[in-house]
């Protein structure tokens, strides 16, 4: 079946630094590849998404790049701010067809201090 | 801008009760979603619903659980009998036909004493 495996955390960063969330999939066919965050009291949002291999997804700063050949969909973004503290979940979804389930990662806190 | 919403925010109850959750989601969604979390764990897709029929299940979903859409507004999640184990968040999520993106409420959590 169909999982989703992303770095533990929480990840700890300071302003300004450098963020990278690594989330590797294993799916039978050829998935849509998604980032949501949660933030605190709130609901999961949709933070990017990439339909097929070598597509970048990317908003708010936050990129990530759909690697077939090593199953990943990594998180960066180049420089965090406290507002970005979040758990943040990555997500796949088998084919594109409307009405597909989603299968989430473990989810990453994150934490940004000033 | 438009967004699902789910009432209660917090459900507490004794064991073998039964309890519904409500969610709204976007007007124009015909595609609708739930999933739960068990604290610390990953979030679960439980069931999916399309034309009045459910389209997906998950082995979670058993015959305990029930979806409904009574009106042309609410879609619902029934527990018939819940269990200690049932304590979790609880999403809802909605899409629109064509598109491949679900909007999630914020959650239900129900505690289940």
């Amino acid at each position: 079946g169909n999982s989703v495996t992303q770095m533990e955390g929480p990840v700890t960063l300071s302003e300004e630094a450098f963020l990278t969330i690594n989330c590797t999939y294993t799916a039978t066919g050829y998935p849509s590849l998604f980032w949501y965050v949660q933030y605190p009291g709130e609901g999961l949002q949709l933070l990017l998404k990439a339909t097929k291999a070598d597509d970048k997804g990317s908003n708010k700063g936050f990129e990530a790049t759909y690697r077939k050949e090593t199953t990943s969909f990594h998180l960066e973004k180049g420089s965090v701010q406290v507002s970005d503290s979040a758990v943040y979940f990555c997500a796949l979804s088998e084919g594109n067809n409307a009405g597909n389930m989603l299968t989430f990662g473990g989810g990453t806190r994150l934490m940004v201090k000033p | 801008e438009p967004e699902v919403t789910q009432t209660p925010s917090h459900q507490v109850t004794q064991m073998g009760q039964e309890v519904i959750l409500r969610c709204v989601p976007i007007s124009n969604h015909l595609y609708f979603y739930w999933y739960r979390q068990i604290l610390g764990q990953k979030v679960e897709f439980l069931v999916s619903f399309y034309n009045n029929e459910i389209s997906e299940k998950s082995e979670i979903f058993d015959d305990q659980f029930s979806v409904e859409r009574p009106d042309g507004s609410n879609f619902t999640l029934k527990i018939r009998s819940t269990k200690l184990e049932d304590s979790a968040m609880y999403f809802c999520a909605s899409m629109r036909t064509g598109y491949n993106e679900q909007f999630f409420g914020p959650g239900t959590r129900l505690t289940v004493l």
